[in-house]
Order: structure tokens, then C-alpha cells, then sequence
């Protein structure tokens, strides 16, 4: 079985300031990891895929695979990134479903 | 809107009722999901059709919760004999099937109120 822990419920950072929210699975096999954002008001959307190794928003996330991690990371942290953020695993092309196994999500706060 | 669009936006229902959520998913997309969320928690798998097929349901799906989606297009959700515990936020979402897995889009979600 899969599962996503995010250990920070509440993230708070001034503008300006690095940012790095923490994601750890547990999976046996080679999953796929994303990154979900949710702004305030608004449906939860696809931030980052780790297979595309992107940059969105400033953001980057690196999948390591000894440490089973995948932590989101901007260098500066503006106000507009305030949302909530999930975590999340599919089993990849070897799991039929790509279904999405979330974490509880981190609220990030960036103070003016 | 050619997002994932989802009915009602929020349905109060007493204790006991029946409810049904219709989702309608992108037109393109041939696999469409339903989550749902609790307060605090994230969003938590229920089952998911390819076209008309629902190939997977999750044992949190008891047997009060029944969903179609009969031409693989749009899918509804009906909650039977509605409990306080069925209270939460109700996600669909849809995605293609490619070699890449390019995530889901999910709609805004249905907010079910148990009272």
C-alpha cells in the first residue's frame, strides 16, 4: 500500500524567504510524484510533476528515491504562493489506475 | 468552461435521505475519478471508470454509495440513506489515459451537509 505523509500541517514564511515544503512516501515500487495547489477559493489544481522536472511558479520538487522524498522548494517565497499544498503518488505505468494517493496537505502563509 | 464541472456546489440534506452528484469531466477525457474530503485531511479515493467501466472502487465506497457513468461521459454519485459521517467535500476529476501520466483536473467539488 501507498501513503504520503506531509509532516507540517502550517507553513509560515515572510516574503521573500526560501520555502520548502516536505513530502515522504512510503511505496514499494518506482511511483509518480506530484505536487497539487489549492488557492484559496479556488478547485485544486496541478502544480508540478516530478517527470517533467519543471520549474512552475518558481517552484521545483526532486524526487529522491533513497530518502523516498519529494519536497517542494522555491528560493523566494512570494505572497501570492499562499495556498495549500498537496502531496501526491500514483503507482505509475505499472499500476493500471494512476490513482492518486494524497497527503493531508500544508497550509503555506507568506507574510507581507 | 471547458473545465470539469460539478452539481450542486453544496446540497444540505437531512439524516436518512438519498443525495446524487452529477460530475461532467472534460469531453476529451476518457478516465474520470471521484475523491472525497474531510476537514483536515486530503483528498481520499473512492472509485474511477475508464469510458463507461468503473474498474475500481475503494472499501471506503460502502454499499449506501453507488456510481454510474452509463455513456462515459458524464458519471453520478448517489449516496443512499445519507449518515452525519458523509458529510464532506465530494471531487471529481478526469484524465487521459497516455503513456505519461499527466495528473488529473478536478472540478470544484460538491460540499455535502448531513443534518
Amino acid at each position: 500500500a501507498q501513503r504520503v505523509t506531509q509532516p507540517e500541517k502550517l507553513l509560515s514564511v515572510f516574503k521573500g524567504a526560501p520555502v520548502e515544503l516536505k513530502c515522504n512516501y512510503s511505496y514499494s515500487g518506482s511511483p509518480e510524484l506530484f505536487w497539487y495547489v489549492q488557492y484559496s477559493r479556488q478547485r485544486l489544481q496541478l502544480l508540478l510533476r516530478h517527470i517533467s522536472r519543471e520549474s512552475i511558479k518558481g517552484f521545483t520538487a526532486d524526487l529522491n528515491k533513497g530518502e523516498t522524498s519529494f519536497h517542494l522548494k522555491k528560493p523566494f517565497a512570494q505572497e501570492e504562493d499562499s495556498a495549500m499544498y498537496y502531496c501526491a503518488l500514483s503507482p505509475g505505468r505499472r499500476g493500471s489506475n494512476y490513482k492518486l494517493t494524497f497527503g493531508k496537505g500544508t497550509l503555506l502563509t507568506v507574510n507581507p | 468552461d471547458t473545465g470539469v464541472s460539478q452539481d450542486p456546489r453544496h446540497k444540505i440534506t437531512k439524516r436518512g435521505q438519498n443525495v446524487t452528484f452529477r460530475c461532467d469531466p472534460i469531453s476529451e477525457h476518457n478516465r474520470l475519478y471521484w475523491y472525497r474530503q474531510t476537514l483536515g485531511q486530503g483528498p481520499e479515493f473512492l472509485t474511477y471508470f475508464q469510458n463507461e467501466a468503473q474498474l475500481e472502487k475503494s472499501r471506503l465506497l460502502s454499499d449506501r454509495f453507488s456510481a454510474e457513468r452509463p455513456k462515459g461521459s458524464f458519471s453520478t454519485l448517489e449516496i443512499q440513506r445519507t449518515e452525519q459521517g458523509d458529510s464532506a467535500m465530494y471531487l471529481c476529476a478526469s484524465s487521459l489515459t497516455l503513456s505519461a501520466n499527466y495528473g488529473y483536473t478536478f472540478g470544484s467539488g460538491t460540499r455535502l451537509t448531513v443534518v
